[in-house]
C-alpha cells in the first residue's frame, strides 16, 4: 500500500513569492491533515479536512495562507507571499477516520524562504 | 488546551543502555496518548498508543510506554537501545480530551536520540 505522497520534497524561494505543496493521501482515508514543522519543534496543525470540507483551520494564517481538497482527494497548501518566517517542513497526514487512532505521515516538503 | 512537555531535548547513550525518555501532559480527566518516532531522513511513524485499558503499552521494536495518571506522564522506554534506534521521539496528545470535538493532535518538542555504537 502506497503511503502518503507529498511534493516537492524541497523547495526554495525568495521572500514575497509564492509556493505551493500537493498532497496524496493514502488511499480511502478521508481525513487529512497538514502541518508545520519549525526546526526544533513538534509539528503543529494548520488545517484539518474530511473529505473536501475543511473542518479545523483556526490555525491557518488567513492572510497569506491558503488550502484546498477538491474531490475530497489530493490536497494543495498554499502560500502567497511567503515571508522568512515561513521557513520549515509542512507536512501532510491522513488517517482513515477523524478519530484518535493512528495518523500516517508523508515524508513532508521542506521549504526555505531567502 | 492541552499541553505537552518533553524534558529532554537530546539524550545520548551507548549501545545497551536502557532508555527512558520523558512526557507529561497538562489535561487531568480521559485522555489518549502516543508516541511518533522520526528516524533520520524518514517520515513520522507511529511507535505506539494508550486508549484505555492496561497502562503499560507495548509498541514495536521493543519500545513500551506507561501511563500514570497521577503524574500526568507518559514516558518511553527500552531496556536495552540499539544503534538504529537512533531518532527523534515526539510525544502527542488530542488538545482537549476525547469527546470535546477536535481531532487534532498536539506534539511535544521532540526528543533526539543517539545512539553510540
Amino acid at each position: 500500500e502506497a503511503g502518503v505522497v507529498q511534493s516537492p520534497r524541497y523547495k526554495i524561494i525568495e521572500k514575497k513569492q509564492p509556493v505551493a505543496f500537493w498532497c496524496n493521501p493514502i488511499s480511502g482515508h478521508n481525513t487529512l491533515y497538514w502541518y508545520r514543522q519549525n526546526l526544533g519543534q513538534g509539528p503543529e496543525l494548520l488545517i484539518r479536512y474530511e473529505n473536501e470540507e475543511a473542518v479545523d483551520d483556526s490555525q491557518l494564517p488567513k492572510d497569506r495562507f491558503s488550502a484546498e481538497r477538491l474531490k475530497g482527494v489530493d490536497s494543495t497548501l498554499k502560500i502567497q507571499p511567503a515571508e522568512l518566517g515561513d521557513s520549515a517542513v509542512y507536512l501532510c497526514a491522513s488517517s482513515p477516520l477523524a478519530d484518535y487512532n493512528e495518523q500516517f505521515f508523508g515524508p513532508g516538503t521542506r521549504l526555505t524562504v531567502l | 488546551a492541552q499541553s505537552v512537555s518533553q524534558h529532554n531535548h537530546h539524550v545520548i547513550l551507548s549501545e545497551a543502555a536502557s532508555l527512558e525518555l520523558g512526557c507529561n501532559y497538562s489535561y487531568g480527566g480521559t485522555v489518549n496518548l502516543f508516541w511518533y518516532v522520526q528516524y533520520p531522513g524518514q517520515h513520522l511513524q507511529l511507535l505506539l498508543k494508550y486508549f484505555s485499558g492496561d497502562p503499560l503499552v507495548k509498541g514495536i521494536k521493543g519500545f513500551e510506554a506507561e501511563f500514570i495518571k497521577s503524574k500526568f506522564s507518559f514516558n518511553l522506554r527500552k531496556p536495552s537501545v540499539q544503534w538504529s534506534d537512533t531518532a527523534e521521539y515526539f510525544c502527542a496528545v488530542p488538545p482537549l480530551g476525547p469527546g470535546a470535538g477536535s481531532y487534532q493532535l498536539t506534539f511535544g518538542k521532540g526528543t533526539k536520540l543517539s545512539v553510540i555504537p
